[in-house]
């Protein structure tokens, strides 16, 4: 069975451009979590869906950033106007319910993102 | 408040030692979850195993071996006879009531030849 798969694995750009992630999660999963992960901050939630809703997006940092869940696989992170501080490993992760009593986050491979 | 504890930052081993990683959790909930989870150099988080509360059993799969006691609020793992593959960080966290985990700094692994 596939895992998450999450695209691009990198990412290079110049600060200013806008910068969208992808992630499609594995299938039957209902959860959907976007994480960042720095040096500075370790792992961080940044927001997470819920049968394609978002339920909480405290973590996001401010309002460059977005996401979006059109369907049940297919999700985006989007940073506009990107910035060197955003430069970060982001991670999509997915679980059948959400709920750490009955199932596990499992976790894609990352996007390396390098804002220049 | 929930918190993880990982005191080691980093462990360096020689090939075929047993080494194990330490990780501290507090929480106030009678009912939590913990996870343990690896990350290789390639920088994917690969999920080893979940543990409830309410079952302190140890449980062994091949090398590794996770040790949960409750009374010193710990979650320890063991690799028994490292190999260079294993060399990785492994991240221990905690999960109780909701879908927020709270994950640990990370322990680095280095197992040499």
């Amino acid at each position: 069975d596939a895992g998450v798969i999450q695209s691009p694995r990198h990412e290079v750009t110049e600060m200013g451009q806008e910068v969208t992630l992808r992630c499609k999660p594995i299938s039957g999963h209902n959860s959907l979590f976007w994480y960042r992960q720095t040096m500075m901050r370790g792992l961080e939630l940044l927001i997470y869906f819920n049968n394609n809703v978002p339920i909480d997006d405290s973590g996001m940092p401010e309002d460059r950033f977005s996401a979006k869940m059109p369907n049940a696989s297919f999700s985006t992170l989007k940073i506009q106007p990107s910035e060197p501080r955003d430069s970060a490993v982001y991670f999509c992760a997915s679980s059948f319910v959400g709920k750490p009593s009955t199932d596990t986050q499992y976790f894609g491979p990352g996007t390396r993102l390098t804002v220049l | 408040a929930q918190k993880v504890t990982q005191a080691q930052t980093e462990i360096s081993v020689v090939e075929k030692e047993d080494v194990t990683l330490d990780c501290v959790y507090e929480t106030r909930d009678t009912t939590y979850y913990l996870f343990w989870y690896k990350q290789p150099p390639s920088g994917e988080l690969v999920f080893l195993i979940r543990r409830n509360s309410f079952d302190e059993q140890n449980e062994i799969s091949g090398r590794y071996s996770w040790n949960f006691q409750k009374s010193t609020s710990s979650f320890n793992f063991t690799i028994t006879a490292s190999q260079v593959v294993d060399s990785a960080v492994y991240f221990c966290a905690l999960a109780s009531g909701t879908y927020k985990y709270i994950f640990g700094t990370g322990t680095r692994l280095k197992v040499l030849a």
